[in-house]
């Protein structure tokens, strides 16, 4: 069976500081992949996906960037944490086919301080 | 365009039944999916329903669609206090050439003994 794990649970980070936030999935090859941003009581934003190794498309502008350096493997990075970078972030993948379910993660919490 | 739309909050006695409902927008959507999402937690599909069907049933569960009005509502019989969470509605516009999953900004549904 397929899961997808998401670490740390929980990261606390100054302003300024980097990050480095990973995805990992198990059981399955070639998964479409996602960044989601729930920020406080309100709904998710798509960040990023991507279809392959190497191929990242952005959803919106913003301080955060993705990599995929290997197929289930998927890296939602910044050089420089902004205050409105906090948020729970969550990770999903999917099979390639168009309009399959995604399934997510278990998130991240980041607090920046 | 891509919106959609849920009440922000439901409170229930366990025992009664629940009714989440959902507007959406974009007509070409032909996935529509419900997602819980505990506190802490990341986000657990329940269900889905595909646009040529009007209702689905799952144990507790029933997806009533009315793809006229655009509207998506859930149902839970013999609500629990488990059952308290933030439920969120999902579609998958066809138009965007992607699976981009467009969420509601959930609903939370208090379950009260």
């Amino acid at each position: 069976s397929q899961t997808i794990h998401q670490w740390p649970a929980t990261l606390v980070q100054p302003v300024g500081s980097p990050l480095s936030l990973e995805c990992t999935v198990e059981g399955t090859s070639n998964p479409n992949l996602y960044w989601y941003r729930q920020a406080a009581g309100r709904g998710l934003q798509l960040l990023f996906y991507s279809v392959g190794i190497g191929q990242i498309s952005s959803e919106v502008p913003q301080n955060l960037s993705a990599s995929r350096p290997q197929d289930r493997q998927f890296i939602l990075s910044s050089k420089k944490l902004l205050l409105s970078d906090s948020g729970f972030y969550l990770c999903a993948w999917s099979v390639e086919r168009p309009g399959e379910t995604q399934y997510f993660g278990p998130g991240t919490r980041l607090l920046v301080l | 365009g891509e919106d959609v739309e849920q009440s922000l909050f439901l409170s229930v006695r366990e025992g009664d039944s629940s009714v989440i409902n959902c507007t959406y927008t974009d007509s070409s959507s032909t996935y529509l999916y419900w997602y819980k999402q505990e506190p802490g937690a990341g986000l657990q599909l329940l269900t889905y329903i595909f646009s040529n069907m009007d209702m689905k049933q799952d144990q507790r569960l029933t997806v009533l669609l009315n793809k006229k009005d655009k509207h998506l509502s859930l149902r839970i019989a013999d609500t629990q206090t488990g059952d308290s969470a933030i439920y969120f509605c999902a579609e998958i516009p066809m138009n965007t050439g992607f699976q981009k999953l467009v969420f509601g900004t959930g609903t939370r549904l208090l379950v009260s003994p």
